[in-house]
């Protein structure tokens, strides 16, 4: 069975400009959550998708949004992006994310310049 | 809300020697607790979870972790390291039923050396 896939691996993007990354979740899971992981903040939560519609979410400002397909593909945007915004973001798909746990992909590199 | 205490940035030890990863936990609620390992440029792979039943949890690479609910800790353990066990560790935390939002402690660098 495949995993988790993201695209893409590597991303560099300037300030003030707005980028989208993809996961596709392994097969027959419906919940998607995402992460950023960062040295100074280390992984934080963003938030999670299941049957299309946001199920959980964390503390990050509104500039950080998402979908998710009836595929179950999510995609997570980024709007009006900050130096700060440079970080590993991570996807994690489950079967429900109730009691079942997650399985994360390799993860987008994102570099803002 | 939960939150995760890893209280060892770094771990050095020799190959064939046990090691000990802490982590402690907080909650006001029922928790799942699980520990994740992640090589350099990788993401995260699960090495174990607790969700319920008994308190000594086994995982793969010979990894296993014991759930003390009194003491608020799941503290990872391994009777004999590998050089290629050498990785940063995560322990993670979700309330009960909601396994999907984890809640992350700030890693555990184990070094193993000859």
């Amino acid at each position: 069975k495949a995993g988790v896939t993201q695209t893409p691996r590597y991303l560099i993007k300037t300030r003030g400009q707005q980028v989208t990354l993809s996961c596709s979740p392994i097969s027959g899971h419906r919940s998607v959550s995402w992460y950023q992981q960062t040295p100074g903040q280390g992984l934080q939560f963003l938030f999670e998708y299941f049957s299309e519609t946001q199920r959980n979410k964390g503390n990050f400002p509104g500039r950080f949004s998402g979908r998710q397909f009836s595929n179950s593909r999510s995609e997570m945007n980024v709007s009006t992006l900050e130096l700060g915004d440079s970080a590993l973001y991570l996807c994690a798909s489950s079967l429900e994310g109730l009691t079942t746990e997650q399985f994360f992909g390799p993860g987008t590199r994102l570099t803002v310049l | 809300a939960q939150s995760v205490t890893q209280l060892d940035s770094q771990v050095p030890v020799f190959e064939e020697a046990p090691v000990e990863l802490r982590c402690n936990y907080s909650s006001s609620v029922s928790v799942y607790l699980f520990w994740y390992v992640q090589y350099p440029n990788q993401g995260l792979q699960l090495l174990l979870k607790y969700l319920s039943g008994s308190t000594l949890v086994k995982g793969i690479n010979g990894f296993e972790a014991e759930f003390n609910k009194s003491q608020t800790s799941f503290h990872l353990r391994k009777p004999s390291v590998h050089i290629s066990d050498t990785a940063e560790y995560f322990c993670a935390v979700s309330a009960a039923g909601t396994a999907s939002k984890l809640t992350f402690g700030t890693g555990t660098r184990l070094q193993v050396t000859l």
